[in-house]
């Protein structure tokens, strides 16, 4: 059964300090690699995808995809309180599914 | 991204009731659409994927004559939770695709409580 890990958290840090989430995941033939934010209460929103290894850079977000060892981070840097959210790590799971980790919950003190 | 929205925003029905929640894919033609649902502190589990004009494909364990999904246009596709019972109370959550097919943009949800 493909599978995709993520600490639940919560990853608790300073504002502006630099957040780390990490995600792992089983199937070595996944292609695609997501990461959404997802507030309390509401729906995911995406944050950036990433196909090859790596590093991606979009504004305050790095992602990071590292095949071999079928490992994906988010790096958000100069982080703020309103990232306080959960992330959560999607993967392709064939056929254009996307098989979701449980999330990992940040908080980011004033 | 694509932008997709959902109704009702939240809806509270009685046990054994059924409820049909809307999923619009506002800006973009989606022949293709995804139903989950999300329990408190859970993540996103997939129920079905929507496709225009034919039969929904159904994940494992979930009932497809339970949850019936219409896909008659390109930009409306449907969720019918038929005979709701308490344990169908979830947070439930459609996705359309961008231009690339496994980038998904979801709709803001619809929150089921079933007394």
């Amino acid at each position: 059964q493909k599978e995709v890990e993520q600490n639940s958290g919560p990853l608790s840090v300073p504002e502006g300090a630099i957040a780390s989430l990490n995600c792992t995941y089983s199937d070595r033939g996944s292609q695609s690699f997501f990461w959404y934010r997802q507030y309390s209460g509401k729906s995911p929103e995406l944050i950036m995808f990433i196909y090859s290894n790596g590093d991606k850079e979009d504004g305050r977000f790095t992602a990071q995809l590292n095949k071999a060892s079928q490992y994906v981070s988010l790096l958000i840097r100069d982080s703020q309180p309103s990232d306080s959210a959960t992330y959560l790590c999607a993967v392709n799971g064939g056929s254009y599914k996307l098989i979701f980790g449980s999330g990992t919950r940040l908080l980011v003190r004033p | 991204g694509a932008v997709v929205s959902q109704h009702p925003s939240w809806v509270i029905c009685k046990s054994g009731t059924s409820v049909k929640i809307e999923c619009r894919s506002l800006d973009f033609q989606a022949t293709t659409m995804f139903w989950y649902r999300q329990f408190p502190k859970q993540s996103l589990m997939l129920m079905a994927t929507s496709n225009e004009g034919s039969k929904a494909t159904y994940e494992q364990g979930v009932e497809k004559d339970k949850f019936l999904i219409n896909h008659a246009s390109l930009t409306l596709s449907t969720l019918t939770v038929t005979s709701a019972h308490p344990e169908d109370s979830s947070f439930y959550i459609c996705s359309n695709s961008g231009l690339a097919i496994d980038e998904q943009f979801f709709g803001p949800g619809t929150r089921l409580t079933v007394l």
